[in-house]
């Protein structure tokens, strides 16, 4: 069975800093390109960030409306994939899923808030 | 590339047939994956390459269309099929999704 457990979620302040983790088993992880796709309350999805697989030599790729505040990176020995935000925005409040596109996760919050 | 999704709302009953509209603004030959997103639920592939069934997806979707025009048609709808769906290009960075189509019961 398919498990992708998303972690790190909460309240943070604007300007600051978040880590998501995203724990997966039951597929082959390393043969994957693993993605962030948001989804801010009461709207639709959001890609974020992917990283491809080592056969691809890791290569990551971001949306432009968050390109130079967050960093996708993967752990191919523990299945999980991360992603650092930072200088969040009011606008950033979204849940965020980890997702091989095939296999999702049920998402985690962030709440971006003073 | 910009996805176009229509109608973003759809009211059917069970038993019907219903089709979803997804437009690119440029061709991603057939680079398309549709999704369907239900409450408490993760959300689940349902179809990729513009036409092809995920395993496990019921036969009764179906997916049609390469270059800038692709349709999900949904027959003889069940109960567990009223939902919200959306199409997504991976042809080029960065992926983008489509607006949602919200499906229910008439």
């Amino acid at each position: 069975e398919v498990q992708i457990l998303e972690t790190g979620g909460g309240l943070v302040k604007p300007g600051g800093s978040l880590r998501l983790s995203c724990a997966t088993s039951g597929f082959n992880f390393n043969d994957y390109f693993m993605n962030w796709v948001r989804q801010a309350p009461g709207k639709g999805l959001e890609w974020v960030a992917q990283i491809r697989n080592k056969n691809y030599n890791y290569a990551t790729y971001y949306a432009e409306s968050l390109e130079g505040r967050v960093t996708i990176s993967r752990d191919d020995s523990k299945s999980s994939v991360y992603l650092q935000v930072s200088s969040l925005r009011a606008e950033d409040t979204a849940i965020y899923y980890c997702t091989s596109l095939t296999h999702w996760g049920q998402g985690v919050m962030v709440t971006v808030s003073s | 590339v910009q996805m176009t999704q229509s109608p973003s709302y759809l009211a059917a009953s069970p038993g019907e047939s219903v089709s979803i509209s997804c437009k690119a603004s440029k061709s991603i030959s057939n680079n398309l994956a549709w999704y369907q997103e239900k409450p408490g639920k993760a959300n689940k592939l349902l179809i990729h390459s513009g036409s092809t069934l995920q395993s496990g997806t019921p036969s009764r979707f179906s997916g049609s269309g390469s270059g800038t025009d692709f349709t999900l048609t949904i027959r003889s709808l069940e109960s567990e099929d009223f939902a919200v769906y959306y199409c997504q290009q991976y042809n080029e960075y960065p992926l983008t999704f489509g607006s949602g189509t919200k499906l229910e019961i008439k």
